[in-house]
């Protein structure tokens, strides 16, 4: 149990471009899901918070305008990268926990990424 | 400022022998902390974790230390196998387990773990 998944997983496009990255709970209802990246030999970083139904919850420093955040089910969270540009380029991850009460942990159980390329 | 470290970014360790990956933090508020693998291009694989109340967690080969008062904890993988090559990330967290509330967990810079056969 505890899969979630991600499409793509991986996308080329052009600068100017908007690119839409899906993530979902498989198996559970997912009530908060995370947005993450990752450069290159670096950690990942907290790009938001999704809760279902409500409008997410953004890191210091991340455009919320340009990074645009759904979270319209337990099941479906999506981000839309707007007006793509190069330094966009980068490895987007989501996570999401459980529904509490469950009698499971909030551990967070992480997608496979998406590895995304802007020309 | 980065709240959660891992100071070596990588280490090479026999097959068969103990691998010690190390995590330190700064804010006293963490009060729940976990261990990811990760592979090239894959998201992190959820390892083991452990609440501030405990020191210690064990499952399988996979054993976690706290120790709260130098704000340290390690991940002890023995034996190690070269399946366990990954990068190992450590992640820390103010939620309690079991307790309301989703928050979120700040994640160290990453181990990068290579077991020699």
């Amino acid at each position: 149990g505890a899969v979630v998944s991600q499409h793509p997983s991986w996308v080329i496009c052009k600068s100017g471009t908007s690119v839409k990255i899906e993530c979902r709970s498989l198996d559970f209802q997912a009530t908060t899901m995370f947005w993450y990246r990752q450069f290159p030999k670096q950690s990942l970083m907290l790009m938001a918070t999704s809760n279902e139904g409500s409008k997410a919850t953004y890191e210091q420093g991340v455009e919320k305008d340009k990074f645009l955040i759904n979270h319209a089910s337990l099941t479906l969270s999506t981000l839309t990268v707007t007006s793509a540009h190069p330094e966009d380029s980068s490895f987007y991850i989501c996570s999401a926990t459980r529904v509490w009460g469950s009698g499971l942990s909030d551990t967070q159980y992480f997608g496979p990424g998406t590895r995304l390329t802007v020309l | 400022d980065q709240q959660v470290k891992q100071n070596s970014p990588s280490l090479s360790v026999q097959e068969g022998r103990i691998s010690i990956l190390n995590c330190d933090y700064t804010n006293s508020m963490f009060d729940y902390f976990l261990w990811y693998k990760k592979y090239p291009a894959e998201g992190p694989t959820f390892l083991i974790s452990i609440s501030s109340i405990k020191d210690k967690n064990e499952d399988g080969r996979f054993t976690v230390f706290l120790n709260k008062s130098a704000k340290h904890l390690s991940l002890h993988i023995v034996p190690s196998q070269p399946g366990d090559s990954a990068v190992y990330f450590c992640a820390a967290s103010t939620i309690k387990p079991a307790s309301k509330g989703t928050y979120k967990y700040i994640f160290g810079t990453g181990t990068r773990l290579k077991v020699l056969a």
